[in-house]
């Protein structure tokens, strides 16, 4: 089976502008959850899908969204992208979601640069 | 609201020694806990899970709901077992601990 893949792996991106970040994942999860990672916050949940419909979100600002697609494929977008926003962007995948014991299946992440 | 602690960024061990790595929660129901690793230049991947109450590389977890803990052990470390831990309680991650096995 193929596992989660994130697109693209590398951005460069000016404050201001806004980002779209893809994740595909593995076949037959229905549960797309997404991650920032920087080494001063560790692992911070954004938000998850299920279903097409978000499930649970994190404490960040709304300038942070995602959406979820028929095929479980999830898009996440940043707007107004600020100095802070850079970082490693995590996708995951689950059955049904880690809430119901079903484990998480992670990407390799973007890595997103705002200069 | 949940939370997960992970009192130690670093923990170093020696080869062949006994490793506990300590995650502690705070949840009001009943906890869906895991335990994650990742190894150097791979992606994060699950370790274990309370609800499989098995052992994984030698691996171990109990969850201990008067203690509200769930600490990752094992007997003899390796050197292969260097890595970042990440205790999970639901969509909550610990914020890591890194452990180094030294030979």
């Amino acid at each position: 089976k193929a596992g989660v893949t994130q697109t693209p792996r590398y951005l460069i991106k000016t404050r201001g502008q806004q980002v779209t970040l893809s994740c595909s994942p593995i076949s037959g999860h229905r549960s797309v959850s997404w991650y920032q990672q920087t080494p001063g916050q560790g692992l911070q949940f954004l938000f998850e899908y299920f279903s097409e419909t978000q499930r649970n979100k994190g404490n960040f600002p709304g300038r942070f969204s995602g959406r979820q697609f028929s095929n479980s494929r999830s898009e996440m977008n940043v707007s107004t992208l600020e100095l802070g926003d850079s970082a490693l962007y995590l996708c995951a995948s689950s059955l049904t979601g880690q809430r119901y014991n079903s484990p998480l299946h992670f990407g390799n992440g973007t890595r997103l640069t705002v200069t | 609201a949940q939370r997960v602690t992970q009192p130690e960024k670093l923990l170093s061990v020696f080869k062949g020694a006994p490793v506990e790595l300590k995650c502690n929660y705070s949840y009001s129901g009943s906890p869906e806990l895991f335990w994650y690793v990742q190894y150097s230049r791979q992606r994060l991947q699950l370790l274990l899970r309370h609800i499989s109450r098995e052992s994984i590389k030698g691996f171990t977890a109990d969850l201990n709901k008067g203690e509200t803990s769930f600490h990752l052990k094992k007997p003899f470390a390796q050197e292969e077992d260097s890595a970042m831990y990440y205790c999970a309680l639901e969509s909550t991650f610990g914020d890591g601990t890194t452990l180094t096995v030294k030979p």
